[in-house]
């Protein structure tokens, strides 16, 4: 069964300042790890994803997520918050394989980037 | 940018009442799905569709739902009779042909049902 842990409810950083948003899982397979996030009363809009090759991924609003295998982590990251960053961040991990196999959300970190 | 839409936004509905939640996923995607989130909760899968049928449903999807492709563009959720454990935000996503599912699932903006 794959399940996916985010350790940290609430992450608080100061405007500008380096923020990191943790993310480990686990898995049976090979996995396809995901971002997204969650503005109050949206839907979920896709950040980035690995699938295979570099470990350092890169993905919208200056976002980026390291892969590391041994630890099973995923933890995104952003050089410089926003405080426009502000919102609700899901990891998710789904099985490769030829289907449409469902995505398996932690149960999200809360941002709040302070000005 | 093309997006999943849902209608309605809020659905207000009596306990035992049977309610439809519809979305129009993005048009040249192939597979579809339904999620909930109850507030303050995690993001939990309900079922996936491809090519008119069931792929794979989670243990939350009983007898009382059900999903259909009614036309070339809606994708809708039903809900025969509805309990207050309903009560919770619906997700409608859905996603492109890809190699051994890469590709990324696309979100609506949810429905909130709301059973009373």
């Amino acid at each position: 069964a794959q399940s996916v842990a985010q350790p940290e409810d609430q992450v608080n950083v100061a405007e500008g300042n380096p923020l990191t948003v943790k993310c480990t899982y686990s898995v049976s397979g090979n996995p396809y790890l995901f971002w997204y996030v969650q503005y109050p009363n949206r839907g979920l809009q896709f950040l980035l994803k690995y699938i295979t090759g570099d470990n350092l991924v890169k993905g919208s609003y200056g976002f980026e997520a390291e892969f590391n295998k041994s630890q099973t982590s995923f933890h995104l990251k952003k050089p410089s918050a926003l405080v426009s960053d502000s919102a609700l961040y899901f990891c998710a991990v789904r099985l490769r394989n030829s289907g449409n196999t469902p995505l398996v959300f932690g149960k999200g970190t809360r941002l709040s980037v302070i000005a | 940018e093309p997006e999943v839409t849902q209608t309605p936004s809020h659905q207000v509905t009596q306990m035992g009442q049977e309610v439809i939640l519809r979305c129009v996923p993005i048009s040249n995607h192939l597979y579809f799905y339904w999620y909930r989130q109850i507030l303050g909760q995690k993001v939990e899968f309900l079922v996936s569709f491809y090519n008119n049928e069931i792929s794979e449903k989670s243990e939350i999807f009983d007898d009382q739902f059900s999903v259909e492709r009614p036309d070339g563009s809606n994708f809708t959720l039903k809900i025969r009779s509805t309990k207050l454990e309903d009560s919770a935000m619906y997700f409608c996503a859905s996603s492109a042909r890809g190699e051994y599912g890469n590709q990324p699932q696309h979100f609506g903006d949810g429905t909130r049902l709301s059973i009373l």
